[in-house]
């Protein structure tokens, strides 16, 4: 089955340790992207990825890390997490159409909570 | 990428068709329309999207005006599993500096019995 997976789904950590949520996906795309989405702020990019070695900022990079090694996983780190990074994180892949049109499929969502 | 204004909240009986409008004034020539839609808290899920042309699938409809300032989403016969939140977003085609992505408000669709 053609799926965005992301683990882990629930976390409750401490304000200063580090983390890494993981995303995989199965359909070969070659853009992946991060998502946050908190109460009246709807979602806000937090970085993407054309493809292997090749990530760029969204709108909310500051106080996370990507990397892009191969073209399956995307993890998303947070080296010093804070409460303000307590949200709900979503992970989506891209399938290029001819023209440059894409569709993202999006993961089911990971629920962090920084104390 | 431009940015995208949708009505907070719509009200849909179920069975009647439910018509979305987007406003996009600022749209770029070669800038899609996309829509989304997130059902509760899970992943978004994406429903269609065009050009200047209007399309349809197994999901929707998509009605972009002539000027593509603004577009209309239509479920033809909406369900209760379609309440959920749609996002109207534009996009330039991918390798365009179009990756970035924003996504609005959305529009909050209570379909009701």
């Amino acid at each position: 089955e053609a799926q965005v997976t992301q683990n882990p789904r629930y976390l409750i950590t401490v304000t200063g340790k580090k983390l890494t949520v993981t995303c995989s996906q199965n359909m070969n795309h070659e853009y992946m992207s991060w998502y946050r989405q908190d109460p009246g702020l709807g979602l806000r990019q937090i970085y993407y990825s054309m493809n292997v070695e090749v990530t760029d900022k969204g709108d909310v990079p500051e106080g996370y890390k990507v990397s892009r090694k191969e073209k399956r996983n995307f993890p998303l780190i947070l080296e010093s997490p804070s409460p303000n990074q307590t949200s709900l994180y979503f992970c989506a892949s891209s399938l290029r159409f001819a023209g440059g049109t894409d569709t993202q499929y999006f993961g089911p969502g990971t629920r962090l909570t920084v104390l | 990428d431009a940015k995208t204004t949708q009505p907070p909240s719509m009200d849909c009986a179920e069975g009647r068709a439910a018509n979305l409008p987007c406003n996009h004034s600022t749209i770029s020539g070669n800038e899609y329309v996309y829509w989304y839609r997130q059902i509760h808290s899970q992943g978004p899920q994406y429903i269609i999207h065009g050009l200047k042309n209007n399309e349809t699938n197994e999901m929707a409809s998509l009605i972009i005006t002539e000027d593509r300032k603004s577009s209309t989403l239509i479920l033809p016969h909406a369900t209760l599993r379609d309440t959920a939140v749609y996002y109207c977003i534009v996009r330039a085609p991918l390798g365009t500096g179009g990756f970035k992505t924003i996504f609005g408000a959305g529009t909050r669709l209570f379909v009701k019995a």
